[in-house]
């Protein structure tokens, strides 16, 4: 199974800060690479498919970057709803493994 | 508007069997694949499960592969995780979820989760 670790596993920040969360696989996943926000006690939702597509209806201060050292998923401008907890997602084999999560507090 | 209504969760005893509904709404229900990931209290996602739309492919994650069962019904637009053999492990809501696609082709379609459902509980205890 491919492992997805994320880093770090919480960050402190506040309104208007710019955060930056990590993904890396322990093999190559090219682009399938999928980002979901979970606020507390809801169900997660799709933030960023394919590594650097923005879903429809998501805010474009949400973006994410593919590099040779992994996935980056960044908050621009950082805003009282980005509170929460994010989860990257492999979807390049079975099974479909999730990282960690990453909580913004 | 996509809706997705899980049931069928709550309490059950080790060793025992619980059978969760998730009933979809507001889209062709035959034309994508469906999903169940779990999350144990205070912990992060896992993936369950996955049904192709014409649901002759079904995928489980090695931990519930022989004692979960997933279905789905296009008459009445629901899925199903039939669950057996239940253990402590297994204590977490459950969401119902759909998939970018009709089929669950990973490495080869960029699937993702486009719609959750907002969860059932279950609990395995004595």
């Amino acid at each position: 199974d491919i492992q997805m670790t994320q880093s770090p596993s919480s960050l402190s920040a506040s309104v208007g800060d710019t955060v930056a969360i990590t993904c890396r696989a322990t093999q190559d996943i090219y682009m399938f690479l999928n980002w979901y926000q979970q606020r507390p006690g809801k169900a997660p939702r799709l933030l960023i498919y394919a590594a650097a597509s923005l879903r429809s209806g998501v805010p474009s201060r949400f973006s994410g970057h593919a590099s040779a050292t992994g996935f980056t998923l960044t908050i621009n401008t950082l805003q009282p709803e980005d509170f929460a907890t994010y989860y990257c997602q492999q979807t390049y084999s079975v099974p479909p493994t999730f990282g960690q999560g990453t909580t913004v507090e | 508007e996509v809706q997705l209504l899980e049931s069928g969760g709550g309490l059950v005893q080790p060793g025992g069997s619980m059978r969760l509904s998730c009933a979809a709404s507001g889209f062709n229900f035959n034309n994508y694949a469906m999903t169940w990931v779990r999350q144990a209290p205070g912990k992060g996602l896992e993936w369950v499960s996955t049904i192709s739309g014409g649901g002759g492919e079904t995928f489980y994650a090695d931990s519930v592969k022989g004692r979960f069962t997933v279905s789905r019904d296009r008459s009445s637009s629901t899925q199903y995780l039939q669950m057996t053999s239940l253990t402590t492990e297994d204590t977490a809501v459950y969401f119902c979820a759909k998939e970018a696609y009709s089929d669950f082709r990973t490495g080869q379609l960029y699937t993702r989760i486009t719609e959750w459902g907002q969860g059932t509980r279950v609990t395995v205890s004595s």
